[in-house]
């Protein structure tokens, strides 16, 4: 398996635009998290889906951000506006099953809001 | 609610030593796991160990080992005879598995660099 699949690994863009990362979890993996990592707050969650329901989204900043799993194997997380702020590491997780089993980690898209 | 201290946010090492990245937790469940992630420069987010929270048996792997201690809420990493490609963030995370919410929750994460 490719493992967790995150695009694009860089994104620059400027301040009001619209901004959509995407992840491709591993098959099968019944969980998906979204994370976002700063020097000042470290690694926060944002988000998680079970089952493509988001189960708790009380880690999302802001109405700015929002998150969609349409199926099993594609999730997306849109800011809109993006603001200098915005700008961090956010990676994309799955899991098997539940929280019990290890998460598996994308490599991230560095987003950089000018 | 659950927390991970880390208090150590920067250590540096020169190769061969052995070095002791600690982790501090906090939970008022009874059933938990423990996870030590590493994130090298290119700044994906590797998986260590899990450990679950009625094994308190301390693990060895290679140069790694890992001592739990319910007693004191510590789950510690020990790396031995240290390797310049040890040289990354490590990151103590901790997840409950009761209750409303299913998540890891990291520590701040400690920056080891490993000297030639």
């Amino acid at each position: 398996d490719a493992g967790v699949i995150q695009s694009p690994r860089h994104e620059v863009t400027e301040m009001g635009q619209e901004v959509t990362l995407r992840c491709k979890p591993i098959s099968g993996h019944d969980y998906l998290f979204w994370y976002r990592q700063t020097m000042m707050r470290g690694l926060e969650l944002l988000i998680y889906f079970n089952n493509n329901v988001p189960i708790d989204d009380s880690g999302m900043p802001e109405d700015r951000f929002s998150a969609k799993m349409p199926n099993a194997s594609f999730s997306t997380l849109k800011i809109q506006p993006s603001e200098p702020r915005d700008s961090a590491v956010y990676f994309c997780a799955s899991s098997l099953e539940d929280r019990r089993i290890e998460a598996f980690f994308g490599q991230g898209t560095r987003l950089t809001v000018v | 609610a659950q927390k991970v201290t880390q208090a150590q946010t920067e250590i540096s090492v020169v190769e061969k030593e052995d070095v002791t990245l600690d982790c501090v937790y906090e939970t008022r469940d009874t059933t938990y796991y423990l996870f030590w992630y590493k994130q090298p420069p290119s700044g994906e987010l590797v998986f260590l160990i899990r450990r679950n929270s009625f094994d308190e048996q301390n693990e060895i792997s290679g140069r790694y080992s890992w001592n739990f201690q319910k007693s004191t809420s510590s789950f510690n990493f020990t790396i031995t005879a240290s390797q310049v490609v040890d040289s990354a963030v490590y990151f103590c995370a901790l997840s409950e598995l009761t209750g409303a919410n299913s998540k890891l929750t990291f520590g701040k994460g400690i920056t080891l660099s490993v000297r030639p």
